[in-house]
C-alpha cells in the first residue's frame, strides 16, 4: 500500500498564482522528498524535508511538514506553464531503506 | 554524468515472450531500485539493491519476475513469461552510498505486452 497520499488529485491554475499541494502519510518517518514529473520523463527530485524539520525553502518551493499530523505541502510560488507536471512526495520509513511514493497530483498551469 | 540509463526506451512484446529491462545506474551509487508506474497502481516499489546484494524484493509481483544485479554498473529486471498485465512504465533509480535520499530516476522502458 502506498505510504503517502496527495490531494489534490488534479490542480489548474493560471500562471503567476501559487500552487499547494498536500501529502499524508501514515507511518513515521525520517524524511519526505518531493518529486517532479514531466510527461514521458522520469522522476526529478525536488526538495527534501528531515522529520525533525518544520519548513524548508528551495527557490520557488516552499515545503511545510507536520509529522504530529503525518502531512506535508508544498507550495510553489509565482507559477509557470513549465511547472506543468505531476508532484509526489515520498516518504522513507524509520525503518529499511526503501521510498515509498504516493499517487501525485498533477499541476496544470495555464498561460 | 549521463545519469541513470535505462533499455530499451520502448518495448511491444507478445504474451509469454520474455522481457529483459536493462539499467545503468549512476558512477558511485550503491543503492538501485526498480519502480514500475501504472495508471491504476502508481509508483511501486518493485525490488532495491545495496551493494548489488538484494535488500527487499517484497514488491516483485510474482514469480515470473526476476532481478539481478551482477555488479555495480549494471542490473537487470526479467519477466518471464509477460503477460498483459505487465504492461506499465519500469523505472530503475539510484542513490549515494548509505544514504536512501535523493533518488536518481532512468527515463524508464515503457513496456507494452499485447
Amino acid at each position: 500500500s502506498q505510504q503517502g497520499e496527495e490531494d489534490p488529485q488534479a490542480l489548474s491554475i493560471q500562471e503567476g498564482e501559487n500552487a499547494t499541494m498536500n501529502c499524508s502519510y501514515k507511518t513515521s518517518i525520517n524524511n519526505l522528498q518531493w518529486y517532479r514529473q514531466n510527461s514521458g520523463r522520469g522522476l526529478v527530485h525536488l526538495i527534501l524535508i528531515r522529520s525533525n524539520e518544520r519548513e524548508k525553502h528551495s527557490g520557488r518551493l516552499r515545503v511545510t511538514l507536520d509529522t504530529s499530523k503525518k502531512s506535508s505541502s508544498l507550495l510553489i510560488t509565482a507559477s509557470r506553464a513549465a511547472d506543468t507536471a505531476s508532484y509526489f512526495c515520498a516518504t522513507d520509513a524509520e525503518y529499511g531503506n526503501k521510498l515509498v511514493f504516493g499517487a501525485g497530483t498533477i499541476l496544470r498551469v495555464k498561460s | 554524468d549521463a545519469g541513470v540509463i535505462q533499455s530499451p526506451r520502448h518495448e511491444v512484446t507478445e504474451m509469454g515472450q520474455e522481457v529483459t529491462l536493462r539499467c545503468k545506474p549512476i558512477s558511485g551509487h550503491n543503492s538501485l531500485f526498480w519502480y514500475r508506474q501504472t495508471m491504476m497502481r502508481g509508483l511501486e516499489l518493485l525490488i532495491y539493491f545495496n551493494n548489488n546484494v538484494p535488500i527487499d524484493d517484497s514488491g516483485m509481483p510474482e514469480d515470473r519476475f526476476s532481478a539481478k544485479m551482477p555488479n555495480a554498473s549494471f542490473s537487470t529486471l526479467k519477466i518471464q513469461p509477460s503477460e498483459p498485465r505487465d504492461s506499465a512504465v519500469y523505472f530503475c533509480a539510484s542513490t549515494r552510498p548509505d544514504r536512501n535520499e535523493k533518488l536518481f530516476f532512468g527515463s524508464g522502458t515503457q513496456l507494452s505486452v499485447l
